[in-house]
């Protein structure tokens, strides 16, 4: 079975402190993705990766970043944080389709994190 | 940009009866369309999907229809149990304005399906 794991899932920061979210995958992926997820907005991309140091920016990319230096890490970070970055964090990662065809996306338990 | 919309937001139906959630999509050039059911404390899981070679696929209780002409999906649980509530996504692959895969989904805001016993 496909294993994607967030190395938290409850977190507390404080407004301004720099965080880190971390998430490991176990099948050769070479994608991932980090979402962010609140009630009535679904699940919204922040960032992927589809290699090694390579990243894009998703739909809410603003006061995040990532980091991939291993294949099968991928980092979620948060400058400064601030009280609007309250929310759950999930991370995903799924295979290179062939072509034209999208792949399923395997996701984490997710990361709720807190700023106060 | 491009997105899916999904209804309704919530839906609560009585044990053994179909519940049915529906989903709608921008992308033309869509043609993968997962669904994830995403329990209490927990990531989501895929549970069916459906490539726009096919207009139906069952799996046990499960069924996904797709009408690619008027852009839209839906998933069909029938004699749903308790442990048929959770939250359901439906999402749809995301292309490129020439037509090439991105690897990227697009979701919608989710279905809280509540099974009353």
């Amino acid at each position: 079975d496909v294993k994607v794991t967030q190395s938290s899932r409850y977190l507390v920061k404080r407004t301004g402190e720099k965080v880190f979210l971390e998430c490991v995958q176990d099948m050769d992926h070479e994608n991932m993705f980090w979402y962010r997820q609140d009630p009535g907005l679904g699940l919204r991309l922040i960032y992927f990766s589809y290699d090694v140091k390579m990243k894009e920016k998703g739909d809410i990319p603003e006061g995040y970043s990532v980091s991939r230096e291993k294949k099968e890490r991928f980092s979620l970070i948060l400058e400064s944080a601030s009280t609007n970055q309250t929310s759950m964090y999930l991370c995903a990662s799924s295979f290179l389709g062939q072509g034209n065809m999208n792949t399923e996306a395997f996701f984490g338990q997710g990361t709720r994190l807190t700023v106060v | 940009g491009e997105n899916v919309e999904q209804h309704p937001s919530t839906l609560s139906v009585q044990e053994g009866d179909s519940a049915v959630i529906k989903c709608t999509y921008s992308d033309s050039a869509s043609n993968y369309f997962p669904w994830y059911k995403q329990e209490l404390g927990k990531g989501p899981q895929l549970i069916i999907d459906i490539r726009s070679n096919v207009g139906e696929k069952k799996d046990q209780r499960i069924a996904v229809t797709l009408n690619k002409t008027a852009k839209h999906f839906s998933l069909h649980i029938t004699e749903t149990q308790p442990e048929d509530s959770a939250v359901y996504f439906c999402a749809a692959d995301l292309h490129l304005n020439y037509g090439g895969a991105t690897n990227k989904l697009i979701f919608g805001t989710g279905t809280l399906l509540a099974v009353q016993p």
